[in-house]
């Protein structure tokens, strides 16, 4: 089992809709949860980090961590096709310097 | 504030050679982070370092080492390169008070003929 697994896509969402991006952890004591958006070509770039259960918003987008289930997820509400990108959740284990990564999801926001 | 940088941002090597890669962090970021990117295995951790010290290590072979100089400034050399270590090398910093959080820089795009 992979410790971090997400649907590697691609996600297809009409503009306008709420793209809504899964993520699931297997190591119970992870503390820290990332979520980093990758354009092709590009670097990942820090979009949202949440610490604890329940949502944590910003702007359009709202990070939502259950760690009894084990469970993380990005929702972008009002998706707009500049959002089209592979978006990689990553997790920070307890006493670990160093962030676990989902092999991603694409998500295509269609005009 | 400037982001991370790393340099050279794309490199040509031959199979056998050696390749030094070089990241510098945020100003005041103490920690630097390597990772590898390739489209099989997805990013992977290589090695972390802080205040000139390795502190943690991924499951990469010897070839792969690093280094981190008193001004935070690191490097990362292969040695005797594969053809299988063409990929995307991403550095990352994160600051003492947010240890957890890290920013990447642009990488370097390495391939390996």
């Amino acid at each position: 089992q992979k410790e971090v697994e997400q649907n590697s896509g691609p996600l297809s969402v009409p503009e306008g809709a709420i793209a809504s991006l899964n993520c699931t952890y297997s190591d119970r004591v992870s503390q820290s949860f990332f979520w980093y958006r990758q354009y092709s070509g590009k670097s990942p770039e820090l979009i949202m980090s949440i610490y604890s259960n329940g949502d944590k918003e910003d702007g359009r987008f709202t990070a939502q961590l259950n760690k009894a289930s084990q469970y993380v997820s990005l929702l972008i509400r009002d998706s707009q096709p500049s959002d089209s990108a592979t978006y990689l959740c990553a997790v920070h284990g307890a006493g670990r310097r160093a962030l676990t990564f989902g092999s991603g999801t694409r998500l295509q926001v269609q005009p | 504030k400037a982001g991370v940088t790393q340099t050279p941002r794309y490199l040509i090597k031959t199979r056998g050679q050696q390749v030094t890669l070089s990241c510098s962090p945020i100003s005041g970021h103490r920690s630097v982070s390597w990772y590898q990117q390739t489209p099989g295995q997805g990013l992977q951790f290589l090695f972390e370092y802080f205040s000139e010290t390795q502190r943690n290590k991924g499951n990469f072979p010897g070839r792969f080492s690093g280094r981190q100089f008193s001004n935070s400034r690191s490097e990362m050399n292969v040695s005797t390169l594969e053809l299988g270590d063409s990929a995307l090398y991403l550095c990352a910093s994160s600051s003492e008070r947010e240890a957890d959080t890290q920013y990447f820089g642009p990488g370097t795009r390495l391939t390996v003929l």
